[in-house]
């Protein structure tokens, strides 16, 4: 199974300043069709996960601009460019190049 | 308006039996690959079952193989999670999120039912 292994696991940000999370796989998560499925979740308290991120740099519909995501192979980052008060999360990167599907261990984002 | 809505979880002694459901509604369900996903309380998630559209090809996690079993009905846009022999391990919020295989991946989540395993 490829393991996927977030840092930090809690990342205290001031409001309006920039956060990053980093997700590394155990091994590529190039497809044999040449795409990469590597996704960023978030989830707020009492919520279920909204996908931000797909492709590892794709924004979903609805997801502001100032997340964007980054990355190739086995390394991949989000990055928040100015964290609001509504971004306090827990945000987990996922991996769908492979059976079975696996998950990081998740971020916590909480504001200074 | 895309909602998965799930249900069927509660209270349930080790060893026993629970069928989970997931109503689908604001798309067609029939088109789109479906995935359970859990999340032990207070900690991450976890990818329990993927089902093709056509129910031709489905994957488990190792944790659930052999005891659990996911099926789909695309005339009641509705997809199920049949666990069986239950374990305390077990106890967790379960998700189902539809999937776009080569686009999206996961892209929309239902709000979750909870199961308890506990004597």
């Amino acid at each position: 199974d490829i393991v996927m292994t977030q840092t930090p696991l809690s990342s205290p940000v001031t409001l309006g300043q920039p956060a990053s999370i980093s997700c590394r796989s155990s091994e590529s998560l190039v497809y044999s069709d040449g795409n990469t499925y590597l996704s960023w979740f978030q989830q707020r308290p009492g919520q279920p996960p909204r996908l931000l991120i797909y492709k590892i740099s794709h924004r979903f519909s609805g997801v502001p601009d100032r997340f964007s995501g980054s990355g190739a192979g086995t390394d991949f980052t989000l990055k928040i460019s100015r964290v609001e008060a509504e971004d306090v999360g827990v945000y987990y990167c996922m991996q769908a190049s492979q059976f079975p599907y696996t998950f990081g261990q998740g971020t916590k984002l909480e504001i200074k | 308006e895309v909602q998965l809505v799930e249900s069927g979880g509660g209270l349930v002694q080790p060893g026993g039996s629970l069928r989970l459901s997931c109503a689908a509604s604001g798309f067609t369900f029939s088109n789109y690959n479906m995935i359970w996903v859990r999340q032990a309380p207070g900690k991450g998630l976890e990818w329990v079952s993927y089902i093709y559209i056509s129910s031709s090809v489905i994957y488990y996690a190792d944790s659930v193989k052999g005891r659990f079993t996911i099926s789909r009905d695309n005339a009641r846009d509705s997809l199920y999670l049949q666990m069986d022999s239950l374990t305390v391990e077990d106890t967790a919020v379960y998700y189902c999120a539809r999937v776009v295989d080569g686009v999206t991946g996961a892209d929309f989540w239902g709000q979750g039912t909870l199961v308890t395993v506990s004597s």
